[in-house]
């Protein structure tokens, strides 16, 4: 079946501008997960979704960064104000929410570069 | 809070070379323990999970082990298709997020 997608693929935007992370998780999937990885660093946790309960937003690394999931399915990342740190790939993966230690697959992810 | 730790971070073998890959982790009540594999511009994929100590799994020419300190991925006869960049990741205490290590960037010369 079709796996996690992630728009857009690449996103070059200017200091200061707003920009909207799109991710489709596996069909049947209630868990989804942000992460970011950044040149020469691990990816590093930003938030999580599980179901209808309040999400883990415990990673997000400033208030520029929100997230929504709506009908407990697409997820939207939005950055406010970009600045250049916030240059990275954002990975999105999903699970399917009913235990521990459950795989976590990855989308391909949303280059994203500010200028 | 979580640590992961991958050594080497680059690696290059020769087509043939058998060699391992270390993760070293430091957490409290570990749930589970990820490899992917990642290859450039992609998404990381999954390979393996491990959940507790003295547990192995393979897949073709790789075969990951657990310790209560850490974990190898072995690669056994490489070839150039196995070049990749090599994810170690953990699940602990009452976190659903995984905690990553930086990775083992593999080359595998023909």
């Amino acid at each position: 079946g079709a796996g996690v997608s992630q728009s857009p693929s690449n996103k070059v935007t200017e200091k200061g501008k707003d920009v909207e992370l799109r991710c489709d998780p596996i069909s049947g999937h209630t868990a989804l997960y942000w992460y970011r990885q950044s040149l020469g660093q691990g990816l590093e946790f930003l938030i999580y979704f599980q179901g209808n309960s309040a999400p883990d937003k415990s990673g997000l690394p400033s208030d520029r960064f929100s997230a929504e999931r709506t009908g407990g399915s697409v997820s939207t990342l939005t950055i406010q104000r970009t600045q250049q740190e916030d240059s990275a790939v954002y990975l999105c993966a999903s699970s399917l929410g009913l235990g521990e230690a459950e795989t976590q697959y990855f989308g391909p992810g949303t280059r994203l570069l500010v200028l | 809070e979580d640590q992961v730790t991958q050594s080497p971070e680059a690696l290059r073998l020769q087509e043939g070379e058998s060699s391992s890959l270390n993760c070293s982790y430091t957490v409290s009540g570990l749930r589970g323990l990820f490899w992917y594999r990642q290859d450039p511009g992609k998404g990381p994929e999954f390979l393996f999970t491990l959940y507790s100590a003295g547990e192995e799994k393979e897949k073709e020419r790789l075969k990951a082990t657990l310790t209560k300190k850490e974990s190898f991925l072995h690669i056994t006869a490489p070839k150039p298709e196995d070049s990749a960049t090599y994810l170690c990741a953990v699940q602990a205490g009452g976190n659903n997020r995984l905690a990553f290590g930086k990775g083992n960037q593999v080359v595998v010369i023909p």
